[in-house]
Formats: structure tokens, sequence, C-alpha cells
């Protein structure tokens, strides 16, 4: 149990367009969702947490505008990097815990390239 | 706020040979702590975790970690290790509830040598 999937898994999409990463738990009710993102050879940073059915809470320096992250169910959150640049080429992942607190199951991670 | 510090960057040991990895926290909360592994262009899977009760927690693929909390450490060990267990391995902390988002250290990368 515990399952949660990003889709897709990589994608390459050219300066200037949006790209939609969605995160999904596939076999319970996740409350709160986190994004993370990862540089090469780095550990992973806080984008955000959004909880279902609020705004999503962004981290210092994180650029919500640029960021979007909906979510409008228990079983789903997506995010959608605007006006993709090249520095946005990165590992997003995401991770979902259910009410009952204290762990969070993570995604396999969606590997962005911007050209 | 919460940190994890991951003292050391690389480990490179023999195959076989026995591994600690080391991580430190700082909270003025309780916590729960958590190891992770990842290999090369994948998502983050748990190895273990402790959430109260027994300070020595046992996790997969022969892995345990040991809460001390006057030391404010939960070190990672495996006393036999494996070609396959070369990864990145990371521990992370988070307040006592699911809302509550994890705070990673740097990483830690162990390279098994045969």
């Amino acid at each position: 149990g515990a399952v949660v999937s990003q889709h897709p898994s990589r994608v390459i999409c050219k300066s200037g367009t949006s790209v939609k990463i969605e995160c999904r738990s596939l076999d319970f009710q996740a409350t709160t969702m986190f994004w993370y993102r990862q540089f090469p050879k780095q550990s992973l940073m806080l984008m955000a947490t959004s909880n279902e059915g609020s705004k999503a809470t962004y981290e210092q320096g994180v650029e919500k505008d640029k960021f979007l992250i909906n979510h409008a169910s228990l079983t789903l959150s997506t995010l959608t990097v605007t006006s993709a640049h090249p520095e946005d080429s990165s590992f997003y992942i995401c991770s979902a815990s259910h009410r009952s607190g204290g762990e969070q199951y993570f995604g396999p991670g969606t590997r962005l390239t911007v050209t | 706020a919460q940190s994890v510090t991951q003292l050391d960057s690389q480990v490179p040991v023999f195959e076989e040979a026995p591994v600690e990895l080391r991580c430190n926290y700082s909270s003025s909360v309780s916590v729960y702590l958590f190891w992770y592994v990842q290999y090369p262009n994948q998502g983050l899977q748990l190895l273990l975790k402790y959430l109260s009760g027994s300070t020595l927690v046992k996790g997969i693929n022969g892995f345990e970690a040991e809460f001390n909390k006057s030391q404010t450490s939960f070190h990672l060990r495996k006393p036999s290790v494996h070609i396959s267990d070369t990864a990145e391995y990371f521990c992370a902390v988070s307040g006592p509830s699911g809302n509550t988002p994890l705070v990673f250290g740097k990483g830690t990368r162990l390279s098994v040598i045969a």
C-alpha cells in the first residue's frame, strides 16, 4: 500500500513553454502533498506544501506564479512550471501523507529538461 | 526550525565490510526520523523510520539505525554491504505530524567496492 505515482517520468520542453507534472496517491487519500526539487548530486529542497482544497504554501525563494500547484482532490496534485527556462531543468519529486501522520510516501520523480 | 547534518558526503567501503552512515539533527520539538535511499535517476525509497518506542530500528535490506536523543543522532548501519547497496542515502527529519515537510540532509554517497 501507500503508492504514489508521478507523470510524466521524463519530459523535454522548449524554453518559454509550460509543463504540467501530476502526482497521484493510488491507494490512499493524501490530505497533504509536498513538492521537492533536486539538482544533480544535491539534496531535496522543499518547494511547497499543498493541502487539499487550499492554496499551496511556498517556501521562501520559490516563485508561486512560476510554479503553480493545484491540489484539487485527495488523490491528485499538479505542479505546472510556467514559461520554463533552462535553469528550471531539474528532478521534481512529490510526496504525499495522510491523516494519521508521520510518514510521507514519495513518487518516483519527474526529470524535466528545458532546451 | 529543524536541520539535519550528514557528516560524510562520500563513504567508500569494500564489499562485505560493515558501514555506518552518520546523521545528526537539531530540533526544538520532538521529531520523526527517516533514512531514504536513492538509486540513480529514481525517487526515494524508505529504508527505515523512527517515530517512537524502541530506539533501535530495523529496516529493509539489512539496514538498521539507532536513535540517540542525548546525542541527537540517528546513524545508519549495515553489518555487511553488497555492491547493490551503492546509492545515495538521505537522512531526514520531520515534526510529529504528517502535515509537516521533511527536512533532508545533504546526502551520503555510499560506494561499495568489489
